[in-house]
Parts: structure tokens; C-alpha cells; sequence
């Protein structure tokens, strides 16, 4: 059974607009939670990892919140751009060491047009 | 200049052939894994080296086998690959105690005909 589900799969955007991309999860125990941007046939890049309850992070354009209580996640894009044109994956890893094991999620592919 | 190299990235095979995929990093971390990705899926993990020589099999090591014998390279063999087993293959190292440091290669795309 999937233990990170996102949503939407896929969105298209018009360059500019905001979006949110959604991650719940049923991992136990839930150490951190990761957000990627991986480009068409590239490799995965981290965007930010939040770690403790409530936590909120912001990386440029880029800023997301956990909530542990209801094993949720979201990732706000701001003033989208044509390069944000990729697929976000949610990783929930259940320890912060590489003893634990990280589940992924499908990943939400955004398209973003002029 | 932190890295994960992936070598090759696009490898066409037929079915029964041995298959080859090579993995290196330059940030001596200690722990390396290999994934697959596939359509509708999230990555899977197939096998995780904690360090040279210390391998452990991943959610679906079937059909693989790993070496790791430097720290800095980890491969990923196919005996006799099966064409379910195309797919889109991705390295990932971290240090063992801080999945914070995880960083990915680019993947090999392998199709087995």
C-alpha cells in the first residue's frame, strides 16, 4: 500500500500564478519530510526538508509546512516561472539516519505555460 | 564540487543479456543506494551499501545484485535482464548518519527489448 500520496498528479499553471501541491502520508514513525523538483530526465533535487511539527521553510519562490498531527504536507510555489515545469516529489524519511528507510511518493507533475 | 555520476545514461539491451550500471560520488559518503522509477510509482528502492562491502537488499532486489568495493562506487548488475526491468534507474548517496546530505545522480535510462 502507498504511504505518500500526492495531489494533484498533474497541474498546469500559467506562468505567474501561484500553486499548492499536496503530500499526505502515513509513514510511522515520520523523522523528516522532503520535497524534490526533478526535470524531465534529470535526477531528483532537493528543495527543502522540514523536521519538526509545524514546520515551515521558504527557499526563494518556494516555501512549504508540515503538519505531524495530520501527516500532511504542502508545497507553495510563488509567481511561477517556465522553469518550475517539472515533477515534485515528497519523501518521507522514518529516521534521520541512513538506517531508516525514505518513502516516496508518485511525485505531481507541473506544467507551467506562458 | 558535490556529485553523484551515473555512467551510462541511456543503455538499450536485449532480453538474457548481462546489464551493467555504475554509480560515483565525490563527497565520500559512507551509504549509497540504487532506485527505480517507473510510471505512476514512486522510487523503489532496490538495494542500500552502508559502506564497502556492506549491502543490504532493498523492497525489490530481485533480479539484481550489487558491488561495492570503494567507497566513492557502487554498481548495479543485471544477470540476464528481463524486460521488466526497464526502467529508469537512479544512485543516491548520503553520509550514514544524516539523510539531510542525501544527493541523486541523473539516472540511467535502461530498456531491455
Amino acid at each position: 500500500k502507498t504511504q505518500v500520496e500526492q495531489s494533484p498528479q498533474s497541474l498546469v499553471v500559467r506562468q505567474g500564478e501561484n500553486c499548492v501541491l499536496q503530500c499526505n502520508y502515513s509513514v510511522t514513525p515520520d523523522n523528516h519530510l522532503r520535497w524534490f523538483k526533478q526535470d524531465t530526465g534529470k535526477g531528483l533535487v532537493s528543495l527543502t526538508v522540514l523536521v519538526h511539527e509545524n514546520d515551515k521553510t521558504s527557499n526563494g519562490r518556494y516555501s512549504a509546512t508540515l503538519d505531524k498531527d495530520a501527516k500532511h504536507s504542502t508545497l507553495h510555489i510563488t509567481a511561477t516561472l517556465l522553469d518550475d515545469t517539472a515533477t515534485y516529489i515528497c519523501v518521507v524519511g522514518d529516521r534521520g539516519s541512513a538506517l531508516g528507510r525514505l518513502h516516496f511518493g508518485a511525485g505531481t507533475q507541473l506544467i507551467v505555460i506562458p | 564540487d558535490m556529485k553523484v555520476t551515473q555512467m551510462p545514461r541511456y543503455l538499450i539491451k536485449r532480453m538474457g543479456e548481462n546489464v551493467l550500471l555504475e554509480c560515483g560520488q565525490d563527497m565520500s559518503h559512507e551509504t549509497m543506494y540504487w532506485y527505480r522509477q517507473d510510471p505512476g510509482l514512486g522510487l523503489q528502492l532496490i538495494y542500500i551499501s552502508y559502506d564497502v562491502d556492506s549491502n543490504s537488499e532493498g523492497d525489490i532486489p530481485k533480479g539484481y545484485r550489487v558491488s561495492r568495493k570503494k567507497r566513492e562506487h557502487f554498481s548495479l548488475i543485471l544477470d540476464s535482464a528481463k524486460t521488466n526491468q526497464t526502467s529508469v534507474y537512479f544512485c543516491a548517496s548520503s553520509l550514514r548518519g544524516n539523510q539531510n546530505t542525501l544527493y541523486f545522480g541523473a539516472g540511467t535510462r535502461l530498456s531491455v527489448l
